[in-house]
């Protein structure tokens, strides 16, 4: 069975700092994973998406996770944090040949001015 | 253009009401869901449709019934609404069924008083 833990349910950095989210998996096949931003009062949109290419993903707005099977990880980072990243960030699982996306609790990133 | 619409964006209603709640994308997708996020911001799968069939259908209370006229619209019905159905529930679609990314609506804040 497919699931995503999301250490740190809140997590806060300075505006200009580097900002890590960290994502492990659990799932029986090569999973397709998945980075999405929920900003305030706002559905899910889509950051990165992993799916089975190449290890390192870059996304929107400047984010990137990296694929590592041996730890089964998939963590979010960004070099340096801007206001604008303040929201909830969720990663999520999909196995192969599976319509259903299994998501982690979700973590809240505060920038600190 | 709104990719994925839901209505209503909030939805107030009293204990053993009845109430819909609408789904339209425009995108040309196979596929639509309905998520249920709780208070903790636990995002859950609940249905899913492929071409106007029922694909995924989670542990829900039967009192939930989706329905698809066609494959651009989900609709999602609730009878006999009780207060843990509070929540924030979206609609989101995906062209094909492995779920490769996924594209939500805004949500429908459902408050049961």
């Amino acid at each position: 069975a497919q699931s995503v833990t999301q250490l740190g349910s809140h997590v806060s950095v300075s505006e200009g700092a580097l900002v890590l989210l960290r994502c492990n998996y659990s799932s029986s096949v090569p999973p397709y994973l998945f980075w999405y931003v929920q900003y305030p009062n706002q559905g899910l949109q889509l950051l990165l998406k992993y799916t089975s290419a190449a290890t390192l993903v870059k996304g929107i707005n400047g984010f990137e996770a990296e694929f590592k099977k041996s730890e089964t990880s998939f963590h979010l980072t960004k070099p340096s944090a801007h206001m604008s990243d303040a929201a909830e960030y969720f990663c999520a699982v999909s196995e192969t040949g599976y319509q259903k996306v299994t998501f982690g609790i979700g973590t809240k990133l505060q920038v600190i001015p | 253009d709104t990719a994925v619409s839901q209505t209503p964006k909030y939805l107030v209603t009293q204990m053993g009401n009845d109430k819909s709640i609408k789904c339209e994308q425009n995108l040309g997708h196979d596929t639509m869901y309905w998520y249920k996020q709780d208070s903790k911001k636990f995002l859950k799968i609940m249905f899913s449709y492929n071409n106007k069939e029922l694909i995924i259908n989670e542990t829900v209370p039967n009192r939930f019934s989706p329905k698809s006229p066609d494959k651009a619209h989900l609709n999602l019905h609730i009878n006999s609404l009780e207060l843990g159905d509070s929540a924030v529930y979206f609609c989101a679609s995906s062209q094909r069924q492995d779920a490769t990314e996924a594209f939500f609506g805004q949500g429908t804040r459902l408050t049961v008083v």
